[in-house]
């Protein structure tokens, strides 16, 4: 079992469109959760950490779900520019700050 | 201010040849991570570096793959006797000191595209 799976993808929406991505993780002991989004040929980029509480940023929703090791991305309201993949993330525990890297998931936002 | 940046952004070689890749991390930062992503897949991660510490060293696949960072600073990934399949980009990243803002957040550099032919 990999260490951090996502949805395969890819997601094809149409603009305005609600879409959610998946993601669970296998080690328990894992304290720090991120989404990045990572665009065609570039470099990925924080998109926002997950707390355990659920956090909102604009457009976008996190939950992380500790007992059911899962983690959650929501967009609402899809923009073309949302087009990218984006990579579910996890950090291990204590003093161990290696990122474990979900595939990703790739979402097109159509016109 | 200046990000991560990484060195040269291309590099094509034989198969055989030893390589040398570049990374320059944002200043004042303390952590430094190697990773590569082959077409289509995933980070992997190689290495890492935190301050004064022992490197983590656990991703490195082969023992042809080694890395050092000189005055906490710059790092340089060596890749000896090139084969086909280390073909990837290869990603750098810092982040902050424990402690400080956005210490849990990568920074990547570009990237360095290796293809061996």
């Amino acid at each position: 079992r990999k260490e951090v799976e996502q949805d395969p993808g890819p997601f094809n929406v149409p603009e305005g469109a609600t879409v959610a991505f998946n993601c669970t993780y296998s080690n328990s002991a894992s304290q720090s959760f991120f989404w990045y989004r990572q665009d065609c040929r570039k470099e990925p980029k924080l998109l926002m950490s997950v707390y355990s509480s659920g956090n909102e940023d604009g457009r976008f929703t996190a939950q992380l779900n500790r007992a059911s090791q899962y983690i959650s991305l929501l967009i609402r309201d899809s923009k073309l520019s949302d087009s990218a993949t984006y990579l579910c993330v996890v950090m291990g525990a204590g003093n161990n700050r290696k990122l474990i890297w979900g595939l990703g998931t790739s979402l097109a936002v159509n016109p | 201010g200046a990000g991560v940046s990484q060195s040269p952004s291309n590099k094509v070689t034989e198969k055989g040849k030893d390589v040398e890749l570049r990374c320059d991390p944002i200043s004042g930062h303390t952590a430094l991570y190697w990773y590569r992503q082959s077409l289509g897949q995933g980070l992997e991660f190689l290495i890492y570096f935190q301050g004064n510490s022992a490197p983590d060293k656990s991703g490195l696949p082969s023992d042809r793959f080694s890395a050092e960072r000189t005055g906490g600073s710059v790092s340089t990934l060596t890749i000896q006797r090139t084969q086909q399949e280390d073909s990837a980009v290869y990603l750098c990243a810092s982040s902050p000191a424990p402690g400080t803002h956005s210490y849990n957040e990568q920074f990547f550099g570009p990237g360095t595209r290796l293809t061996v032919l």
